[in-house]
């Protein structure tokens, strides 16, 4: 069974400019999830998505982050306008079910630097 | 590569030595938690999970205990060998959407 697929790896820009990350989930499942993990920090859960309903958004910042998951399936994230305390990875996450008590399956994540 | 965790507490064992990891979780409310294990460059990969109303859990080589009353978990490594080196995390689930809030993270050093 393919994992969880992110792209780009890596990504180096610099403040003020955007960018997009990309997470195709583990084949079936409904429940994904973008986190942010801070060097030296465990992943923070910025938006939860069940199907393409989003049902926690609580700790995105929405004056620069949005994400979508149009179709159900994949999903993007947008940083616009990168600010330096942006520079993290970025993972993506996704669960067989919507219940709770599911486990959570990560992709490799994307590197973000801003300089 | 990239480290993750330059600055995180580390337990150094030898290898073929048990090695105990501790983490004190937040909120009396949750109801589920899980050990996951992250190696440099890499996400974090499932290790191990525990419901609230158990207080010990084995898989292979890995064992979780649940103390609800001092809201403290640990995971046991038996055997530990250099492929354990990583940095580990729990993480509580509060219930509601499935939501996971992950602790600091300890970093593990196997030295043959």
């Amino acid at each position: 069974e393919a994992g969880v697929a992110q792209s780009p790896r890596y990504k180096i820009i610099e403040k003020r400019q955007s960018v997009a990350f990309w997470c195709n989930p583990i084949s079936g499942h409904a429940t994904l999830y973008w986190y942010q993990q801070i060097l030296g920090q465990g992943p923070k859960l910025l938006i939860q998505f069940q199907n393409n309903g989003v049902v926690d958004d609580s700790q995105l910042p929405k004056d620069r982050f949005s994400a979508e998951r149009l179709k159900g399936v994949d999903s993007t994230l947008k940083i616009q306008p990168a600010k330096l305390e942006d520079s993290a990875v970025y993972l993506c996450a996704s669960s067989f079910g919507t219940g709770v008590q599911e486990t959570q399956y990560f992709g490799p994540g994307t590197r973000l630097l801003v300089l | 590569g990239e480290s993750v965790g330059l600055h995180l507490p580390t337990l150094s064992v030898q290898e073929g030595d048990n090695s105990i990891i501790n983490c004190a979780y937040s909120n009396s409310a949750s109801d589920y938690f899980i050990w996951y294990k992250q190696e440099s460059g890499k996400g974090p990969q499932f290790i191990i999970d525990i419901r609230s109303n158990m207080d010990k859990r084995q898989g292979q080589r890995v064992t979780v205990l649940l103390n609800k009353t001092v809201k403290h978990l640990s995971l046991q490594i038996a055997a530990t060998q250099p492929g354990d080196s990583a940095v580990y995390f729990c993480a509580e689930n509060i219930g509601g959407y499935n939501k996971l809030i992950f602790g600091a993270g300890t970093r593990l050093a196997v030295h043959p």
